[in-house]
This record gives structure tokens, sequence and C-alpha cells, in this order.
């Protein structure tokens, strides 16, 4: 089945320092990935949708600025969270589909971002 | 608007069988999804409907009525790994995903 790779895994970084996550689709190509954000016991909030060799398009809230999406190759799209806060502490997933608009989500492992 | 509907949370038995709902009400539909989150993890994919009726796999089942925009999830044996959120979700008439908040199902001995 298809797999997306998701790394890392987890990272603490300080205040102000920028975060880059990085997601592959290793079995398939994804002209198409998702970021998702997913706060403590809520559901999953969609960030931004990633195009292959076109800009990304964000969910209305999400600052464009601060979270830079980059989906340079079929197989590889990163999420940089720029000047990082506290409250920018959370998980980050990114998902991406197979061949066809009905093939479901596969998600990467996600990524635990704690700012201190 | 777009809405999804699944309760927040369930309590069943360990090898007791568990049936979540999902309604839905969305702008088009191209099929339902059911994944399954673990506490701090990813989801993983579980099911697929986008035809009326059920659909078996091993423990886990999926029913979809589309008049009544409506499925639900069955869980059967349940056994303590089956402890997770559930999430419901629908593609919508642009392939979009609606999500539903999830229901977390707690199994008890």
């Amino acid at each position: 089945g298809a797999v997306v790779s998701q790394h890392p895994s987890w990272v603490i970084c300080k205040s102000g320092t920028s975060v880059k996550i990085e997601c592959r689709s290793l079995d398939f190509q994804a002209t198409t990935m998702f970021w998702y954000r997913q706060f403590p016991k809520q559901s999953l909030m969609l960030m931004a949708t990633s195009n292959e060799g076109s800009k990304a398009t964000y969910e209305q809230g999400v600052e464009k600025d601060k979270f830079l999406i980059n989906h340079a190759s079929l197989t590889l799209s990163t999420l940089t969270v720029t000047s990082a806060h506290p409250e920018d502490s959370s998980f980050y997933i990114c998902s991406a589909s197979g061949q066809g608009a009905t093939s479901p989500l596969h998600f990467g492992n996600g990524t635990r971002l704690t700012v201190t | 608007g777009q809405n999804i509907d699944q309760p927040t949370e369930m309590t069943a038995t360990e090898g007791a069988i568990v049936q979540i709902n999902c309604t839905y009400q969305t702008s088009g539909f191209n099929g339902l999804f059911w994944y399954q989150q673990h506490a701090g993890e990813a989801p993983t994919f579980l099911s697929y409907n986008v035809l009326d009726g059920l659909e078996e796999k091993g423990r886990f089942s999926s029913f979809l009525s589309r008049s009544k925009g409506y499925s639900y999830l069955l869980l059967k044996e349940l056994q303590m790994k089956d402890s997770a959120s559930y999430l419901c979700a629908v593609s919508d008439s642009n392939y979009q995903l609606i999500w539903g908040a999830g229901t977390k199902l707690i199994i008890k001995p």
C-alpha cells in the first residue's frame, strides 16, 4: 500500500527559530499533498494543500508567510514553521493520496513540535 | 454549510460489538472514509464507501446510506487495542475532504 514518510517525528526548538518538516511519498507520485495540524484532543485541521510545481493553497486563517510550503517534486513536500512561538506547538501531519480523486489519504506519522 | 456529526465519545466492553454513527451534510458526495487514530499518532485508513450498503473487512464493517446522509462503522469482537479515535470524513463535490471531529472509543475489560 501507499506509504508516506514524515520527518522528524518530534522536534523541540526555541522561540524565534524555524523548523522544517519533510513529507515524502515513498512508493507513489503525489501531485498533491496536504498539511494538517492537530491540537490535543481536537480534530484534524487542514492548514494547506501543497501542489507540485505551484504555490500552496492555504486555508483561511493560516499565515502563508509563517508556514512556508515547498512542493518541489512529485515525492517531496516540506513545511517550514518560521519564527516559531510556543502557540505553534502542535502535532503536524502530512498526507497524500495515490491515483484517483477517490483514493484514500495516507498519512505520515506526524511531527510533534514543541516550542520553548 | 458542510457538516459532519459523530458522537464525541463511546464506551464499550472487550469482546463486544460497537457501532459508531456518522451523519453528514455536504455539497456533493464522492465517498465517505473512516480512519482510526490512536493517541499521539497519525490517522490510518480503515474503509471507503461510495455506494449504498455494507462493506466488511475483517472485524470492521462500514455502512453507507446516501439518501439518509448516514454511515456507521461497526467493530466486532472488540479488543483493547481498538481504543482510539475514529474519524469520519466525506469527499465533497470538489473532492475536498470534510472531517468530523472524531469519536473517542474507550474499551473496558
